[in-house]
């Protein structure tokens, strides 16, 4: 089972911040927080990780609270185009536990 | 980022047929890759995960016999669906992952009907 809940949607504005929640309150000290979307009927895409800071990289923000215990995945200005369904993993770095994991994910409608 | 293939994006076959679907990293070498089936309005499940030049390791409820796996080079694993039926029908997705890099790279799918 996913070790991640998520709501199973949210509505956004365009030009507005997603903010999407996720809770792991059982993570481990050494697993690492993972986003992942995936448009429809593609392959899920990359968005960004971390383990304890908050990250940042051209995608998105990753926000993630001092007891790990849950995250927020910061999309700043959302388009049309970030309409898809975004999934919080939690693993380990390496080895058969590095396995990703799918849950049901957050579906994202950005609406115009 | 890695790029992932798959070949091919879309079949149709006959109910009874064999179906094989190729998965290519292009600009890496994939010391492990994983195959995932999706079914509609659901998550990705993991179905299987293969190290370059040994057998798979298949997750709890998949059938080995029914699908192949080969992954025998650092850039090509093939999953074959052998005597496919409708409930086959499916978007299959495989991930490689290279040695020493903990990164999983996803390929596009392949949309799977079996009539």
């Amino acid at each position: 089972d996913a070790k991640t809940t998520q709501p199973p949607s949210m509505d956004c504005a365009e030009g507005r911040a997603a903010n999407l929640p996720c809770n792991h309150s059982t993570i481990s000290g050494n697993e690492y927080v993972y986003w992942y979307r995936q448009i429809h009927s593609q392959g899920p895409q990359y968005i960004i990780h971390g383990l304890k800071n908050n990250e940042t990289n051209e995608m998105a923000s990753l926000i993630i609270t001092e007891d790990r215990k849950s995250s927020t995945l910061i999309l700043p200005h959302a388009t049309l185009r970030d309409t898809a369904v975004y999934y919080c993993i939690v693993r380990v770095a390496g080895g058969s536990q590095g396995n990703l994991i799918f849950g049901k994910g957050t579906k994202l409608s950005v609406k115009p | 980022g890695a790029v992932v293939s798959q070949h091919p994006s879309r079949v149709i076959c006959k109910s009874g047929t064999s179906v094989k679907i190729e998965c290519r990293s292009l600009d890496f070498q994939a010391t492990t890759m994983f195959w995932y089936r999706q079914f509609p309005k659901q998550s990705l499940m993991l179905m299987a995960t293969s190290n370059e030049g040994s057998k798979a390791t298949y997750e709890q409820g998949v059938e080995k016999d029914k699908f192949l796996i080969n992954h025998a080079s650092l850039t090509l694993s093939t999953l074959t669906v052998t005597s496919a039926h409708p409930e086959d029908s499916s978007f299959y997705i495989c991930s490689a992952r290279g040695a020493g890099n903990y990164e999983q790279y996803f390929g596009p799918g392949t949309r799977l009907t079996v009539t």
